[in-house]
């Protein structure tokens, strides 16, 4: 079964609308970290956060905002007034235990913002 | 140069070809990845060194022969590929083997193209 899994594929809004990444995970370690990654057209992985189980505070960088709920094992990703440098691929991902190597990642939400 | 760079950035080869892509970090980790990215599949991880030391293997053909001489440098040989080995390479670093689980950072990745 998918650890990550990000059920939406494709995402389009105009520009200055809001829009929220859903990124669900699953895991039976108490101990794990989640993580947002963007992904430009260029390609490389551009690292945006790090949350770990243990820390369910949400947190607002300028116009990004994550929810952490682990009730729902959900990690949301918001952007807000959304831009046209926002459109790219965003990916979620799960590492278990407090050394883990592996990282599971989501297929990844290819978000466009519209002009 | 800063980050974690990767060469070459496109390769086209045929299936009968040997090529290598190499991997550098500048960011003073012990731990580097190879990815695989296809289309609509999430990450693959394929390799992971830890002080220059394979720890896991996630059953990668061996048309496919990772090497890791030192800390900073990661290589990815490849032989007799199909058409199906047709992806983007991503090279990854961290400073695994310590609490907390360190972030992964990301090189801009290899297009690879097998014909």
């Amino acid at each position: 079964a998918q650890k990550v899994t990000q059920a939406q594929t494709e995402i389009s809004v105009v520009e200055k609308e809001d829009v929220t990444l859903d990124c669900v995970y699953e895991t039976r370690d108490t101990t794990y970290y989640l993580f947002w990654y963007k992904q430009p057209p260029s390609g490389e992985l551009v690292f945006l956060i790090r949350r770990n189980s243990f820390d369910e505070q949400n947190e607002i960088s300028g116009r990004y905002s994550w929810n952490f709920q682990k009730s729902t094992s959900s990690f949301n990703f918001t952007i807000t007034a959304s831009q046209v440098v926002d459109s790219a691929v965003y990916f979620c991902a799960l590492s278990e235990g407090i050394t883990g190597n592996q990282f599971y990642f989501g297929t990844g939400t290819s978000l466009t913002v519209i002009p | 140069e800063t980050g974690v760079t990767q060469t070459p950035r496109h390769l086209v080869m045929g299936m009968t070809n040997k090529k290598s892509l190499k991997c550098e970090q500048h960011l003073g980790h012990n731990a580097m990845y190879w990815y695989k990215q296809s289309a609509k599949k999430p990450l693959e991880l394929m390799f992971v060194y830890s002080l220059e030391e394979r720890v896991e293997n996630n059953s990668v053909p061996s048309r496919f022969s990772p090497e890791c001489p030192n800390s900073s440098h990661l290589f990815l040989h490849l032989h007799t590929l199909q058409p199906e080995d047709s992806a983007l390479y991503l090279c990854a670093s961290s400073q695994a083997g310590r609490a907390p689980t360190d972030t992964q950072y990301f090189g801009p990745g290899t297009r690879l193209t097998v014909l």
